[in-house]
């Protein structure tokens, strides 16, 4: 059974980098897939921040690029996520998931990060 | 403003059939088959419920069916039961330079 596990600070201040990890079980990170993040703000939609896969290929959102680096960590099965420059708007639930093209079939429980002096 | 429109509501009775629409233009929806559909109930993470535009994964409901035409996708959830009662979301391929985009979310009544 594939579980992934959001790890990481729930309280972020303003203009610091915000690190998440996602720790994998029940499937190698080495073995295939992309491997992502979404967030999603309080009361509101789901929005795709990026993916990873194995060999460190990554591909991110176009309004998030310039602030967002995902890297992969396949000895331990993690692969993490660094937003910098945070401000209040990069408050959300932060998920991360497996998954192919546009499809992401196991997700982890979330975070709650908030952003706030 | 999400990239991709859909309803932000729509309500079914017991039994019934709903149709979410998911409009996105040729840059997405129109030029690919990578439309994707997750299920939210509150305080849960999302679970797809369509992938590939038709294909539903493994112990999912077959009351569950995903279509496209043109730019639109389509989540049709026939024989509605209160489960069924949650957000909807679509998801789109988008291309090389824009990859992922999701629509606003659908909040599904089950009254």
């Amino acid at each position: 059974q594939v579980q992934l596990q959001e790890s990481g600070p729930g309280l972020v201040k303003p203009s610091e980098t915000l690190s998440l990890i996602c720790s994998v079980s029940g499937f190698s990170i080495r073995d295939g897939f992309f491997w992502g993040w979404v967030r999603q703000a309080p009361g509101k939609g789901l929005e795709w921040i990026g993916s990873i896969n194995h060999s460190g290929d990554a591909y991110y959102s176009s309004s998030l690029k310039s602030r967002v680096t995902l890297s992969v960590d396949t000895p331990n099965n993690q692969i993490s996520l660094r937003v910098k420059s945070v401000t209040a708007t990069d408050t959300a639930t932060y998920y991360c998931g497996r998954g192919a093209v546009a499809t992401i079939d196991y997700w982890g429980q979330g975070i709650l990060v908030n952003v706030s002096s | 403003q999400s990239a991709l429109t859909q309803p932000r509501s729509v309500s079914g009775s017991p039994g019934q059939s709903v149709t979410i629409s998911c409009t996105g233009t040729s840059r997405d929806i129109g030029n690919y088959n990578y439309v994707s559909w997750y299920q939210q109930h509150p305080g849960k993470p999302p679970k797809v419920v369509i992938h590939d535009v038709t294909k539903r994964p493994s112990g999912v409901p077959d009351r569950f069916s995903g279509s496209k035409s043109g730019n639109t996708a389509f989540l049709t959830i026939s024989g509605l039961e209160a489960d069924d009662e949650a957000d909807y979301y679509c998801c789109s391929y988008a291309g090389r330079d824009v990859h992922v985009v999701f629509g606003g979310g659908t909040r599904l009544a089950v009254l």
